[in-house]
C-alpha cells in the first residue's frame, strides 16, 4: 500500500462547478500538507500550505485537513477551464525534510 | 524574483552515455532537492541537499546516479551509463527551510534510446 492514495481521476467538470480533490495517507507523523497544480510540460506550483488539521481558504481554493481521519481535499469554487491541470496532494513530518505526493489527478473543465 | 531554472529543457541521448542535468536553486534557499516523475510511479524524490551538503539520498535508484551541490546556486545530477529505464521527467525544488513549501523549476525531459 503507497502511503498517499490519491485518484487519478480523469475528473471532468462543467466552468463554474466544485471540484473535489482528495488524498489519504497511512503515515500518523504527517504534520505539513501540500497541494501543487502542475501544467502540462511545467513543474508543480505551489497552491496551499497547510499545517496540522484544520480549514485554509484563499480565492477560490479551500483546503482541509483531518488528521483523525488522515484524510484531505481541496475544493475549487466556480472552477475555470485555466483551472484545467493535474492536482497533487504531497505531505511531510517533522522528521525529516522529505515530502510524500499522491499520484496526482487530472481535472478538465469544460468551457 | 527568478524561479528555480533548469537545463536542459529536453535531452535525448543513446543508452550507455552520460548524462548531467543542471539546477540553480532560488538564491537565499538552503534546501535542494532532486525529483524524478513517471507515469508509473508518479513523482519520487532522490536526494536533497542542505547548505550543498547530501542529507539524504536514499531515493537514488543505483550508482549509476550521483548528484553534487559544489556551491549554493548550482547542482547537478549526473546518469552514467545511462539506460531506457531512466527515461523521465526530473525535477529540481528548492526551499528556504527544511519544512518550508518547496519550488520547483520545470524540469529536464530525458529520453534516452
Amino acid at each position: 500500500q503507497k502511503e498517499v492514495e490519491q485518484d487519478p481521476g480523469p475528473l471532468s467538470v462543467p466552468e463554474g462547478a466544485i471540484v473535489s480533490l482528495n488524498c489519504t495517507y497511512s503515515n500518523s507523523a504527517f504534520q505539513y500538507f501540500m497541494w501543487y497544480r502542475q501544467y502540462s510540460r511545467k513543474g508543480p506550483e505551489l497552491l496551499m500550505y497547510t499545517y496540522s488539521s484544520g480549514n485554509k481558504e484563499d480565492g477560490r481554493f479551500t483546503a482541509q485537513v483531518d488528521k483523525s481521519s488522515k484524510y484531505i481535499s481541496l475544493f475549487i469554487r466556480d472552477s475555470q477551464p485555466s483551472d484545467s491541470a493535474t492536482y497533487l496532494c504531497a505531505m511531510g513530518s517533522s522528521n525529516d525534510y522529505k515530502l510524500s505526493f499522491g499520484a496526482g489527478t487530472t481535472v478538465t473543465v469544460r468551457a | 524574483d527568478a524561479g528555480v531554472i533548469q537545463s536542459p529543457r529536453h535531452e535525448v541521448t543513446e543508452m550507455g552515455q552520460e548524462v548531467t542535468l543542471r539546477c540553480k536553486p532560488i538564491s537565499g534557499h538552503d534546501y535542494l532537492f532532486w525529483y524524478r516523475q513517471t507515469m508509473m510511479r508518479g513523482l519520487e524524490l532522490l536526494i536533497y541537499f542542505n547548505n550543498n551538503v547530501p542529507i539524504d539520498d536514499s531515493g537514488m535508484p543505483e550508482d549509476r546516479f550521483s548528484a553534487k551541490m559544489p556551491n549554493a546556486s548550482f547542482s547537478t545530477l549526473k546518469i552514467q551509463p545511462s539506460e531506457p529505464r531512466d527515461s523521465a521527467v526530473y525535477f529540481c525544488a528548492s526551499t528556504p527551510g527544511g519544512h518550508q513549501p518547496q519550488h520547483f523549476g520545470d524540469g529536464t525531459r530525458l529520453s534516452i534510446l
